[in-house]
């Protein structure tokens, strides 16, 4: 099980979209729409953000959409906010109640 | 409203048994569509999932650390636990648990539920 590949940083100017990826295989994000995304703040616990590729939890702002093509599943933050600038990690169900985890996104809003 | 707590000790000597524990509150361990997972994040580096498991006992680990990983469950203490032995400085990081669940009436195979981590250091 090798780390989902996620770009290290990416960045836009307040009011943009900042879209980041996440690299997988055909025996996890090819093979299964169970991915899900997390918003990870420095001291805090990770919050999910969105689940089964483009599902958002109650709460989350319609500024967070997913999508997935294949091997790579994608997470837009549409409309950047100061408070989106954290962590990202996309995590995927790779069968067998195992799991396979990104190597993380920072986001910085400039 | 499910909550999930992290205990045990901040200091570890290399080679020895880190034990960590995770007092699950506002539900039951026992529900049968709950797994419960331990997750780590080392200083500087990313998230990294452990293992997990489900009330019944069944267990879930993550190839790389199975040989050093157990994960045990406390139904009625409502807490699950992990064990990793022959720790090094390699495993230093905070350690969260965290729930997710195979039923569509929450956020199917998402960590939904974190606990807010431990940090645990291995060093003589």
């Amino acid at each position: 099980q090798s780390a989902l590949t996620q770009p290290p940083s990416a960045s836009g100017s307040p009011g943009q979209s900042v879209t980041i990826s996440c690299t997988g295989t055909s025996s996890d994000v090819g093979d299964y729409n169970y991915v899900s995304w997390y918003q990870h703040h420095p001291g805090k616990a990770p919050k999910l953000m969105l689940y089964e590729v483009s599902k958002r939890p109650s709460g989350v702002p319609d500024r967070f959409s997913g999508s997935k093509s294949g091997n790579t599943a994608s997470l837009t933050v549409s409309g950047l906010q100061a408070e989106d600038e954290a962590d990202y990690y996309c995590i995927s169900y790779a069968g067998s109640n195992t799991f396979v985890f990104g190597t993380g996104t920072k986001v910085t809003a400039l | 409203q499910l909550q999930l707590q992290e205990s045990g000790p901040g200091l570890v000597r290399p080679s020895e048994t880190l034990s960590l524990t995770c007092t699950v509150s506002g539900d039951s361990i026992s529900s049968s569509s709950y797994y419960w997972g331990w997750i780590r994040q080392p200083p500087g580096k990313g998230l990294e999932w452990i293992g997990s498991i489900h009330y019944s006992g069944t267990t879930y680990y993550n190839a790389s650390l199975k040989s050093r990983v157990t994960i045990l469950v406390d139904t009625s203490k409502n807490q699950f636990f992990l064990k990793l032995s022959s720790v090094t400085a390699a495993d230093t990081a905070v350690y969260y648990c965290a729930m997710y669940s195979s039923s569509t009436s929450r956020y199917l195979f998402a960590f939904d539920v974190w606990g807010q981590g431990t940090m645990v250091s291995v060093s003589s």
